[in-house]
C-alpha cells in the first residue's frame, strides 16, 4: 500500500546504527499504543505494543518507550538493517472506545 | 494462517461506476475494520464490525459508501457511484476479542478516473 509520500518526516540512518522514531499523541485518555511498520506495497505490520501502565517494553531489536507526562512515544530499533526501511506509524487507543487513531507516519531510510 | 486476504489488489474504474472491495479476515477474529489511506489524510478508519455487526460507521465519508459483513469470514466495502476523490488504498484489518492488535491485509489500490 502506498502509504504516504512527499511530506512525511524522514529519518535517514546508517546501516548498523540505532534508530529512534518519535510520536506525540494528543489524548491523555489513551491507554494502549502500537507501532506499525509499512513497507512499500504492503499493509501496516504490527511491531510492538505497550499499555499505559508501562513505560518501556522490549521486543526483538525494538524497544518502545512511553512518557505519559509529555504524551510521547518512541520506537527504538537497534542495529538498523536495510530491511527496516519503511514507514512507521504509531497508533493510540483511548480507554473509552475500540478504535485506533493513527499518526501521520515517519519514513525510515537505511543507508548501506 | 494466510493472514487477512483482500481482493482485488488493484482496481481501475471510471467515475460513476460501482466498486466492490472484498476482505476475508483471519479465522477466529471477532473484529473487522475497513481503513482508507491517502497521502493527504493518512490512514483513516471507515467502519468496523464486531461479530459481523457494524459498530461504528462514523468514518464512512458519504452515503455512496456502504459495508457489509454477511458472515464471519467475508466483508465487502462498496462505493456507488465512485468518484475520482475516492482514489486511495483501502485496507481491511481484523483482530481477536482484545481488539488492540489489528492485523492488516495487503490493501486494494483503487484508482477512479
Amino acid at each position: 500500500g502506498e502509504s504516504v509520500g512527499l511530506h512525511l518526516p524522514t529519518l535517514s540512518v546508517q546501516e548498523g546504527d540505532n534508530s529512534i522514531i518519535n510520536c506525540a499523541y494528543s489524548n491523555s485518555a489513551s491507554d494502549y499504543f502500537i507501532w506499525y511498520k509499512q513497507e512499500s506495497g504492503k499493509g501496516p505490520q504490527f511491531i510492538i505494543d505497550i499499555r499505559s501502565n508501562m513505560d518501556k517494553r522490549q521486543g526483538q531489536r525494538v524497544t518502545v518507550l512511553l512518557n505519559k507526562t509529555v504524551k510521547h512515544l518512541s520506537l527504538q530499533i537497534a542495529a538498523t538493517q536495510p530491511g527496516d526501511s519503511a514507514v512507521y506509524f504509531c497508533a493510540e487507543k483511548n480507554n473509552a472506545g475500540n478504535m485506533l487513531t493513527f499518526g501521520g507516519g515517519t519514513r525510515l531510510m537505511v543507508k548501506p | 494462517d494466510a493472514g487477512v486476504i483482500q481482493s482485488p489488489r488493484h482496481e481501475v474504474t471510471e467515475m460513476g461506476q460501482e466498486v466492490t472491495l472484498r476482505c476475508k479476515p483471519i479465522s477466529g477474529h471477532d473484529y473487522l475494520f475497513w481503513y482508507r489511506q491517502t497521502m493527504m489524510r493518512g490512514l483513516e478508519l471507515l467502519i468496523y464490525f464486531n461479530n459481523n455487526v457494524p459498530i461504528d460507521d462514523s468514518g464512512m465519508p458519504e452515503d455512496r459508501f456502504s459495508a457489509k459483513m454477511p458472515n464471519a469470514s467475508f466483508s465487502t466495502l462498496k462505493i456507488q457511484p465512485s468518484e475520482p476523490r475516492d482514489s486511495a488504498v483501502y485496507f481491511c484489518a481484523s483482530s481477536f476479542v482484545v481488539i488492540e492488535t489489528q492485523y492488516f491485509g495487503p490493501g486494494t489500490r483503487l484508482l477512479v478516473l
